[in-house]
């Protein structure tokens, strides 16, 4: 099975700070996923990367930056957090575009 | 905006089929119909997907209606467990954006 792993589920940052997201998959997809949810919007995409360095900005890309380095690993940075990123936010894979994608556990961010 | 409507709730006895209905009647001939169902404070889980066949897994099945402008996912013997807010999604072939709507909460009742 697919496993998509997020480094924390429970975050609590303060308002400035700079946060780092972590999301390890195992199945060498080549795409990843940030996706945020918020209540009564569902699930929005925030930003889309299809190989090692390569990122595509999803539908509210503002106020966060990713990482790709390694194919399994994708970060999600907030260089300066605010109180309106408090959220739940979801990492996905998929082997490409033509398949399913799989969802981590999610990380339930508060910025204070 | 989604392309996909739902009822935004459903009870259903534990032990019987959940039938959840979704309507996508501006569906495009190579967009495929995907089911997700999130459980509370869990990532969504993928269920299946399907473009104009009927479609069957371990977990479900889906009936798209032949000119596809609607589906339905059924859960054939519903338990406790598969209580959640399930998604139908639109997706066209080839490309990786999903959008997501508010989908249907399931209740399963004992």
């Amino acid at each position: 099975d697919v496993k998509v792993t997020q480094s924390s589920r429970y975050l609590v940052k303060r308002t400035g700070e700079k946060v780092f997201l972590e999301c390890v998959q195992d199945m060498d997809h080549e795409n990843m996923f940030w996706y945020r949810q918020d209540p009564g919007l569902g699930l929005r995409l925030i930003y889309f990367s299809y190989d090692v360095k390569m990122k595509e900005k999803g539908d509210i890309p503002e106020g966060y930056s990713v990482s790709r380095e390694k194919k399994e690993r994708f970060s999600l940075i907030l260089e300066s957090a605010s109180t309106n990123q408090t959220s739940m936010y979801l990492c996905a894979s998929s082997l490409d575009s033509y398949n399913e994608q799989f969802f981590g556990p999610g990380t339930r961010l508060t910025v204070l | 905006d989604a392309k996909t409507t739902q009822p935004p709730s459903m009870d259903c006895a534990e032990g019987r089929a959940a039938n959840l209905p979704c309507n996508h009647s501006t569906i495009s001939g190579n967009e495929y119909v995907y089911w997700y169902r999130q459980i509370h404070s869990q990532g969504p889980q993928y269920i299946i997907h399907g473009l104009k066949n009927n479609e069957t897994n371990e977990m479900a099945s889906l009936i798209i209606t032949e000119d596809r402008k609607s589906s339905t996912l059924i859960l054939p013997h519903a338990t406790l467990r598969d209580t959640a807010v399930y998604y139908c999604i639109v997706r066209p072939s080839g490309t990786y954006k999903y959008i997501f709507g508010t989908g249907t909460r399931l209740k399963v009742l004992a």
